[in-house]
């Protein structure tokens, strides 16, 4: 059974630093077709996907934010952890790890968002 | 990165077909997807790959792909399937973009 299950502070301050944790079971973080990503959402708002980590650490960030977060892994641990510096209270929102499963068609590689964690309210205010 | 474009709300009554769309000018060359997000919970692939649908997803679900515009469609709607929908693809760097997603009321 493939589980994913997100961690974190629930309040951060104005620019400090968020730290969360995806903790995965039920698949390894070593396997070569699979990775995680790291998607928010505010509250009554839609998703955003933030950054994506494959088992050869091959790392991707979304254009706007990719200033502020690191993305890395420890597969001994089957954890995910994305940083986000300078938090401001726009970045208040739920925020979502899911496995992301790559495949290989006549077209390329395409990639699903096929489990995701329950999400982690992350909110930002002093 | 690009933009995809959802409208805000479809409403349709039970029994009959929603149709929601989803424009971006990369849809032509890069696949499509759909999610279901009920409230407070975590969202659900219901299609992949413009059309298909995973296992465990009902029939009444399907997906079809022309030009820039993609479109879920959901026939024989009921009232379980009230939720909100969003379009998700890629673009050629590795990024992934979301739409703005869309509320389906069943009336």
């Amino acid at each position: 059974q493939v589980t994913l299950k997100e961690s974190g502070p629930v309040l951060v301050k104005p620019t400090e630093t968020l730290t969360l944790t995806c903790t995965v079971s039920g698949f390894s973080l070593s396997n070569a077709r699979m990775g995680v990503s790291w998607i928010r959402q505010p509250p009554g708002k839609a998703l955003e996907w933030l950054a994506h980590i494959f088992s050869n650490d091959e790392k991707s960030y979304s254009t706007s934010l990719k200033s502020r977060l690191t993305i890395s892994k420890d597969t001994s641990k089957s954890q995910v952890v994305l940083t986000m510096t300078n938090m401001d209270p726009v970045d208040t929102a739920t925020y979502y790890c899911a496995r992301q499963t790559r495949y290989y068609d006549s077209s390329g590689y395409y990639y699903l968002f096929d489990y995701w964690g329950q999400g982690t309210l992350v909110t930002v205010s002093s | 990165s690009y933009e995809l474009t959802q409208p805000p709300s479809v409403s349709v009554s039970p029994g009959q077909t929603a149709r929601i769309t989803c424009s971006g000018d990369a849809l032509p060359k890069q696949y499509a997807y759909w999610y279901q997000q009920k409230p407070g919970q975590a969202p659900v692939l219901v299609i992949y790959k413009d059309s298909e649908r995973p296992s465990g997803i009902p029939e009444r679900f399907s997906g079809s792909s022309s030009g820039t515009t993609v479109t879920l469609t959901i026939s024989g709607v009921q009232a379980e399937d009230e939720a909100d929908y969003y379009c998700q693809s890629a673009d050629s760097s590795g990024t992934y973009q979301f739409g703005g997603g869309t509320k389906l009321t069943v009336l």
